[in-house]
């Protein structure tokens, strides 16, 4: 079985710290992604990564960045934390050209505070 | 832009009724579209659709694709508790490894 980990499911943090998100598969999958879900919008693209060091930008990239130094894990980095980054983060993987369906990691609810 | 409008946004029903929901899509050039249950934490896998017409059925829950209208339904018959949750439709486009999601819809099923 697929397995996709994320390192919090519930974090609070404060305005202007520095934020940590990781997500690890252990799947050997090429292609990993970050998203954010918030109530009435559904899930939106932050950052995706499609090899090792490989980035490309989603939907709603700013005030976040990422770093995929390994190819098991795809972090989601918060600069300086602002109350409306709060929200549920979920990481997800796929082997590359196989799309149909993604494995989800459990979610990570960030409060700032 | 690539687009997914899913409706209802919420929906309440009592146990044993039918729902059906909708989604709809505009996507450049379409690849496939996914249904995704999502309970409290992470979406669960349902369906891929690739093909106009073809039904695909897992217990209760059945979906087909119609590529000419640009729409899916997911339907559920006899719903019960457990079938509460959000429902989420994904749209692949060819040549894009990313997924288009639509809001989703929350389904409460009452006893």
């Amino acid at each position: 079985d697929v397995k996709v980990t994320q390192s919090s499911r519930y974090l609070v943090k404060r305005t202007g710290e520095k934020v940590f998100l990781e997500c690890v598969q252990d799947m050997d999958h090429e292609n990993m992604f970050w998203y954010r879900q918030d109530p009435g919008l559904g899930l939106r693209l932050i950052y995706f990564s499609y090899d090792v060091k490989m980035k490309e930008k989603g939907d709603i990239p700013e005030g976040y960045s990422v770093s995929r130094e390994k190819k098991e894990r795809f972090s989601l980095i918060l600069e300086s934390a602002s109350t409306n980054q709060t929200s549920m983060y979920l990481c997800a993987s796929i082997p590359r050209g196989l799309t149909y369906e993604q494995y989800f990691g459990p979610g990570t609810r960030l409060t700032v505070t | 832009e690539d687009k997914v409008v899913q409706s209802p946004l919420s929906l309440v029903v009592h146990e044993g009724d039918t729902v059906t929901l909708n989604c709809s899509y505009e996507v450049t050039n379409f690849r496939s579209l996914l249904w995704y249950k999502q309970e409290k934490k992470a979406p669960t896998f349902l369906f891929m659709l690739t093909s106009s017409g073809i039904e695909k059925k897992s217990g209760r829950l059945s979906s087909i694709l119609d590529k000419k209208e640009l729409f899916s339904i997911l339907n559920i018959t006899a719903t019960q508790t457990g079938d509460s949750a959000v429902y989420l439709c994904a749209v692949e486009p060819r040549g894009s490894e990313k997924l288009v999601f639509g809001k989703g819809t929350k389904l409460t099923v009452n006893p």
